[in-house]
């Protein structure tokens, strides 16, 4: 099975500086994709940013963006101008392309990202 | 709708009773996906369905879940016999389509909290 790993889990950024959340995983697959989830208190799944592997440019979306290194099996999301909003717990998720797990999601522990003023 | 609903919000059993979540996918979306989220955070895929149809079910633990999708119903979790352990959030999510098809972005309902006293 896919293993979705989250070395830290905790961060901390002060506000409008810029913060990276590390994820690595394991897989023998070449066809899969890649999600962060941010999880307030609220426990709503919200995602934030999705990545092809068959893709090589980076997916970003306004203050997010991924470093992607497929050939290191890393997946990081990188925050920029830090807001006090982005204050959640982060989740790193694996998605197969094909196969029997098709459609599962596999996730990491999750980052618990604090923001201060 | 535009969003995954599911219902209960919170829910609170007796060990040994029985608890039924519901969620409806967010329209159009063929995939719904059921993942158990306990208390450190680990998230536990459970069962898929394509529309009515049982799509991987590798994750259920059968002696005491099961789960339905019908046709114009939402779609059900149940737990007969809940245990202490089942004490978890239910998360549910739909895709439009299967990784390779485009649209597979899987969308989350708010959660139903399972307390199990």
């Amino acid at each position: 099975a896919q293993t979705v790993t989250q070395s830290q889990p905790e961060m901390s950024v002060q506000e409008a500086e810029t913060v990276t959340l590390s994820c690595t995983y394991d897989t023998s697959e070449s066809d899969y994709y890649l999600f962060w989830y941010k999880q307030p208190p609220s426990r709503q799944m919200i995602l934030v940013i999705r990545q092809e592997a068959y893709k090589q440019q980076n997916a970003t979306e306004n203050r997010f963006s991924v470093n992607f290194q497929k050939a290191a099996k890393s997946f990081s999301l990188k925050i920029s101008d830090s807001q006090l909003g982005d204050a959640a717990m982060y989740f790193c998720a694996y998605r197969s392309g094909r196969g029997s797990t098709l459609g599962r999601l596999y996730f990491g522990r999750g980052t618990q990202l604090t923001v201060w003023p | 709708g535009e969003e995954v609903a599911q219902t209960p919000k919170h829910l609170v059993r007796g060990e040994g009773q029985k608890a039924k979540l519901y969620c409806a996918p967010i329209k159009g979306h063929s995939y719904v996906f059921w993942y158990q989220q306990v208390l450190k955070n680990e998230f536990k895929f459970l069962i898929s369905f394509q529309n009515e149809n049982v799509f991987d079910e590798t994750g259920m633990p059968k002696e005491r879940f099961s789960a339905k999708c019908l046709p114009n119903s939402p779609c059900s979790l149940e737990i007969q016999a809940t245990k202490l352990e089942d004490s978890a959030v239910y998360f549910c999510a739909s895709s439009q389509s299967l990784p390779g098809q485009g649209q597979e972005t899987q969308y989350f309902g708010p959660g139903t909290r399972l307390l199990v006293l």
